[in-house]
């Protein structure tokens, strides 16, 4: 089972900021089976970007996705205030994973 | 639109039985799948299923899940079994969603239900 890790555990940035986050597999992951979440407290996750760089419907353009192999990254170029909540990468090799996700939360 | 029922309650030892009903959506037109998040933690994936049987379990949950539908409700179910105060957690009912251009095929979770509360205690 591929192992995914998120880092960092939490990002504390202020509105306006870059947002950089990092997903990194414990093996290769097809990039067509890379997808990340925004999950808000309360909330069921919410699909942001799929195929390691495809923008889901819906998803402002400040949101993007990049990476291939092991290595992929999840950036958000100026961050609102909807933006601070907690971010999943997932994968899918021969059964789903997430990884255990980043907080990025208001400095 | 996803939608879970079920008991919010479970003893310990017993088996949880869940249901998320479809709308707006023909069951058989796409894979559905459950997931569940424990109080505080992250997500972890357990199963998905087609309409026709074809079905795909978490190694780690496989010998106690199983995963079904009812085509003519529109439902999908699932069932834990022989559960501990671990399995306490927010199950989601979600489609996998299968999105294929340009040659290649894109897997991935959308949407997703509200989620159900299920909590093991005696």
């Amino acid at each position: 089972e591929i192992v995914l890790t998120q880092s960092p555990g939490t990002l504390s940035l202020s509105p306006g900021e870059r947002a950089t986050l990092s997903c990194r597999a414990s093996q290769g992951v097809k990039s067509a089976y890379l997808a990340w979440y925004q999950q808000k407290p309360g909330q069921a996750p919410r699909l942001l970007i799929y195929g390691a760089s495809r923008r889901a419907t819906g998803i402002p353009d400040r949101f993007s996705g990049s990476g291939s192999g092991t290595d992929f990254t999840l950036s958000i170029s100026a961050l609102e205030p909807e933006d601070f909540a907690v971010y999943y990468c997932q994968q899918y090799g021969t059964s789903f994973t997430f990884g255990p996700g980043t907080k990025v939360d208001i400095k | 639109q996803l939608q879970e029922s079920g008991p919010g309650l479970v003893k310990p030892s017993e088996t949880l039985s869940l249901s998320c009903t479809v709308s707006g959506a023909s069951i058989k037109s796409y894979y559905w799948s459950w997931i569940r998040q424990a109080p505080g933690k992250g997500l972890e994936w357990i199963a998905y299923i087609y309409y026709d049987g074809i079905t795909n379990y978490s190694p780690s949950l496989k010998s106690r899940v199983t995963i079904s539908v009812d085509t003519s409700k529109n439902q999908v179910f699932l069932n834990l079994s022989s559960v501990t105060a671990a399995d306490t957690a927010v199950y989601y009912c979600a489609r996998r969603r299968e999105y294929c251009a340009g040659g290649s095929c894109f897997l991935s979770f959308d949407p997703w239900g509200q989620g159900t509360l299920v909590t093991v205690s005696s």
